[in-house]
């Protein structure tokens, strides 16, 4: 089976710190993503990998930024946490341009 | 227009009903189609993948593809109170150089005993 983990569940962080969430997946994929989920506005995409050192941004890459440097692992990172970056974190893999994606349990970040 | 379209619900239904969700989307170069069911405070689960037009069956779970009218569904037999989620279409065009993927807004269930 697949299997997406996340560093943490939950995390609280006050404005202004720099917030590093990261992914690791053990199925070999190309492909690895950061979403975050907000009530009524669904998934959006933050950025994403195909590849080692690869990174494009997404619908919505302000205030984020991205760090691809193995194959197995993705992180995201905000540089000043502010309070709208309070959100459902999401982290997902797949193995291929028209492969499924599989996802991560999820990281809920609140920002004080 | 939105390019996925999914009512959002919540859908409120008896133990033991069939359930049909669906998406519709306006980009014809949507290939790649798949149903995720997420339960509250977790990651969505992949359920269903198909890239064709047509029916896909998988236990209770049946995926619809109609590529002409650009709709999909998804229909769950004999629902459960464990089917209680939100279930998010999601679609895939991809090509040289390019890679599309866009998701529904989820629609919410619940299956009452």
């Amino acid at each position: 089976d697949v299997k997406v983990t996340q560093s943490s569940r939950y995390l609280v962080k006050r404005t202004g710190e720099k917030v590093f969430l990261e992914c690791v997946q053990d199925m070999d994929h190309e492909n690895m993503f950061w979403y975050r989920q907000d009530p009524g506005l669904g998934l959006r995409l933050i950025y994403f990998s195909y590849d080692v050192k690869m990174k494009e941004k997404g619908d919505i890459p302000e205030g984020y930024s991205v760090s691809r440097e193995k194959k197995e692992r993705f992180s995201l990172i905000l540089e000043s946490a502010s309070t709208n970056q309070t959100s459902m974190y999401l982290c997902a893999s797949s193995p291929g341009t028209g492969g499924q994606q599989y996802f991560g349990p999820g990281t809920r970040l609140t920002v004080t | 227009q939105k390019e996925v379209e999914q009512d959002p619900g919540p859908l409120s239904v008896p133990e033991g009903a069939i359930v049909s969700l669906n998406c519709t989307y306006s980009n014809s170069a949507f290939q790649y189609f798949m149903w995720y069911r997420q339960y509250s405070r977790k990651g969505p689960e992949l359920l269903m993948y198909t890239y064709s037009s047509g029916n896909k069956e998988d236990g209770r779970f049946t995926a619809q593809v109609d590529k002409s009218s650009k709709y999909i569904s998804l229909f769950i037999r004999d629902s459960q109170p464990s089917d209680s989620a939100t279930y998010l279409c999601a679609m895939i065009s991809s090509g040289a150089g390019s890679y599309q993927l866009t998701f529904g807004k989820g629609t919410k269930l619940s299956v009452i005993p």
